[in-house]
């Protein structure tokens, strides 16, 4: 099973350039979720998604986008990057217990 | 807005020793979590705390959920070189699916 997969692993962008981290899980969960990672600290909530149709910010949500495109996939939007959101994001799904992470995406933006 | 701190930040051990590491919350958690996470990796599960006061023991981890529901530990019993990972509690917000976590422990068991 492939579980919560997460496109692309690395990228490097420039400052203002806009991009977007994809996520698909085959788990038939209907909760998504972006995290942030960033060096000596735990995991930061950007977005979340309790169900297909829904999204709702979290605790770090300015400067991002989301979009929950059907149950099974949510994406994550950077309009104009900055230095400050370089980082490790995981996606995350539940069905409402465990959350499942994916492998992670590392962004550096110069 | 409900904050989880973690203690230690970081914790450097020899193998075969004890340690404990806690997470407190600002407010009553709701059903706490604790997960490990590997270098290159996301969070993978260990267990799940619902009931005050609730132990829970899985191999030579210890799990334990303060009376009040504002405090949890988890303890090590004879480390090993796997155990070395980030250590994460996480709780999901009453009534809705919002999952935060805390700001970690990083263990490192050293042979």
């Amino acid at each position: 099973n492939a579980g919560v997969t997460q496109t692309p692993k690395f990228q490097v962008l420039k400052t203002g350039q806009s991009m977007t981290l994809q996520c698909a899980q085959d788990m038939n969960h209907n909760s998504m979720y972006w995290y942030r990672q960033d060096p000596g600290m735990g995991l930061r909530l950007i977005y979340y998604s309790a169900s297909e149709g829904t999204t709702d910010k979290g605790e770090v949500p300015n400067g991002y986008n989301v979009s929950r495109l059907n149950k099974r996939e949510f994406s994550l939007r950077l309009e104009s990057a900055a230095p400050s959101q370089t980082s490790v994001y995981f996606c995350a799904s539940t069905l409402g217990g465990e959350l499942f992470f994916g492998e992670g995406s590392r962004l550096t933006v110069l | 807005t409900q904050l989880l701190e973690q203690s230690p930040q970081f914790l450097s051990i020899q193998e075969g020793e004890n340690l404990t590491v806690y997470c407190n919350s600002s407010s009553v958690f709701s059903s706490l979590q604790w997960y490990r996470q590997e270098p290159g990796e996301g969070p993978v599960l260990l267990v799940t705390v619902v009931t005050g006061g609730e132990v829970k023991k899985l191999k030579r981890l210890t799990f334990q959920f303060g009376d009040a529901r504002k405090d949890s530990s988890l303890h090590i019993t004879a480390a090993q070189t796997g155990d070395t990972g980030l250590y994460l509690c996480a709780d999901s917000t009453s009534g809705t699916y919002k999952y935060i976590f805390g700001t970690g422990t990083r263990l490192k068991v050293l042979a």
